[in-house]
């Protein structure tokens, strides 16, 4: 059975800091990894998807990084912005299913 | 394109009533999903399904139903509702025939059961 598991589950860092969200798999057997974000009471916005035969992918200021073979994928957000306060999950596509971490709950002191 | 379209987007039922959620893609995708989500958690998938007349259980799937019966839509079904099923509910979809579509999402449903 796929479980997804994020880490930290919240974070607080001051506006400028460059971060690192964690997300770990159990079953490497994976077709793809997708980072969302999720703004309070609002729906799941894609950012990043990682194809299982890539090592990473860059958008902007993110860059997502998937090790499948540790189990594990890492969003990078550079230069962080207090518009980036939101909650990030990851999603894994394995066996026909989609899983989702619990996410990291963001928060940007401007 | 609207993308993936749920309605209603609130709703307040009473226990041990019924209701449908509706969820409309117009991207012909083959893959569509039914997640909750309940606070401070992630999302639970309740049902899918790979194409039209095909759907299976997720994580969660206990006191619902579903049906494909066109690739747009992938209506959720709760029979007798509970306060347990107080939830926001996501449809999603993805272009499937490599496993490998990006994920879109509709806006959510909020349900409460009192």
């Amino acid at each position: 059975k796929q479980e997804v598991t994020q880490i930290p589950a919240a974070l607080s860092v001051p506006e400028g800091e460059n971060l690192v969200l964690n997300c770990s798999f159990t079953d490497s057997a994976i077709y793809n990894l997708q980072w969302f974000r999720q703004d309070p009471g609002k729906g799941l916005t894609s950012l990043l998807l990682i194809q299982s035969s890539q090592r990473e992918q860059t958008s902007g200021r993110l860059n997502a990084s998937l090790d499948k073979s540790s189990g594990r994928s890492t969003l990078y957000i550079a230069a962080s912005q207090p518009g980036d306060s939101a909650t990030y999950l990851c999603a894994v596509s394995s066996r026909g299913k989609i899983i989702f971490g619990k996410g990291t709950r963001l928060h940007i002191l401007p | 394109n609207a993308g993936v379209t749920q309605t209603p987007k609130f709703r307040i039922l009473k226990i041990g009533q019924s209701m449908t959620l509706q969820c409309t893609q117009d991207m012909n995708h083959n893959y569509m999903y039914w997640y909750r989500q309940d606070p401070g958690m992630g999302l639970k998938l309740i049902y899918y399904s790979v194409g039209a007349g095909i759907t299976d259980k997720g994580e969660v799937p206990n006191g619902y139903n579903v049906s494909r019966s066109t690739t747009e839509d992938f209506p959720l079904r709760l029979e007798l509702a509970a306060p347990s099923q107080t939830s926001v509910y996501f449809c999603a979809s993805r272009h499937g025939t490599s496993n490998v579509g990006e994920l879109f999402f509709g806006e959510g449903s909020r349900l409460t059961v009192l």
